[in-house]
């Protein structure tokens, strides 16, 4: 199967900075998509992006198939920011979704 | 609706005994899948659904059944439960494999 690299692992912001999280993928991948899993331990789907640019408010993600790599900007972070970020997809093998190992962001106040 | 609804919240068992984690889902999605997750080592599939009757193991079956007998519900199996059970479990499901996956939130099982 596909393997899911995230970078950076771990990642402290102060309020009001920007930060770009990278997935990189080591074979062609559909379903890409991005969730951010809160202190709470609650998984929310960010985005579902196979390919192209989406934004939603202060986030947003851009995914270049043809290179096996997505990235998720944050602007202007806020403490609520904080949690683990996860980028996953499929390599051809529909419906076998694979995570990375994700991004741990703190933002502090 | 309620989205993806998993029970219990939490668990704890003996080594050995056997219980079922329940899954079900209002969204008339297609697609349901379960995974576990471990400290440092993100979210692992355990088996899907890609509709009701069909399943299919992802990356660690091993020690878990499932099955899909209609489309809301997508219960999985401890058959013999271990310490390195220990983990939480998520469900999810989607309309399709290609769609947004929506998670429930969370079976937290302890195995002693």
């Amino acid at each position: 199967g596909i393997q899911v690299e995230q970078s950076p692992p771990d990642l402290i912001l102060q309020e009001g900075a920007n930060s770009t999280l990278r997935c990189n993928f080591s074979d062609s991948v559909n379903n890409l998509q991005w969730f951010h899993q809160n202190p709470w331990g609650q998984l929310i789907n960010l985005f579902y992006i196979p390919s192209g640019t989406k934004q939603n408010g202060r986030l947003s993600a851009t995914t270049v198939a043809t290179e096996r790599y997505s990235l998720l900007y944050i602007s202007s972070s806020q403490t609520t920011d904080s949690g683990v970020y996860f980028c996953a997809g499929d390599g051809g093998s529909q419906g076998n979704l694979i995570f990375g190992k994700g991004t741990k962001l703190s933002v502090k106040p | 609706n309620a989205g993806v609804t998993q029970t219990p919240k939490f668990q704890v068992l003996k080594t050995g005994q056997s219980m079922t984690l329940q899954c079900a889902q209002d969204m008339n999605h297609e697609y349901m899948s379960w995974y576990r997750q471990d400290p440092g080592m993100g979210l692992r599939l355990i088996h899907y659904s890609v509709g009701a009757g069909i399943t299919d193991q992802g990356e660690v079956p091993n020690g878990y059944n499932v099955s899909r007998s209609t489309t809301e519900d997508f219960p999985l199996r401890l058959l013999s439960a271990a310490p390195s059970q220990t983990s939480v479990y998520f469900c999810a499901s989607s309309y399709g494999y290609n769609s947004p996956l929506h998670f429930g939130n969370g079976t937290r099982l302890t195995v002693t």
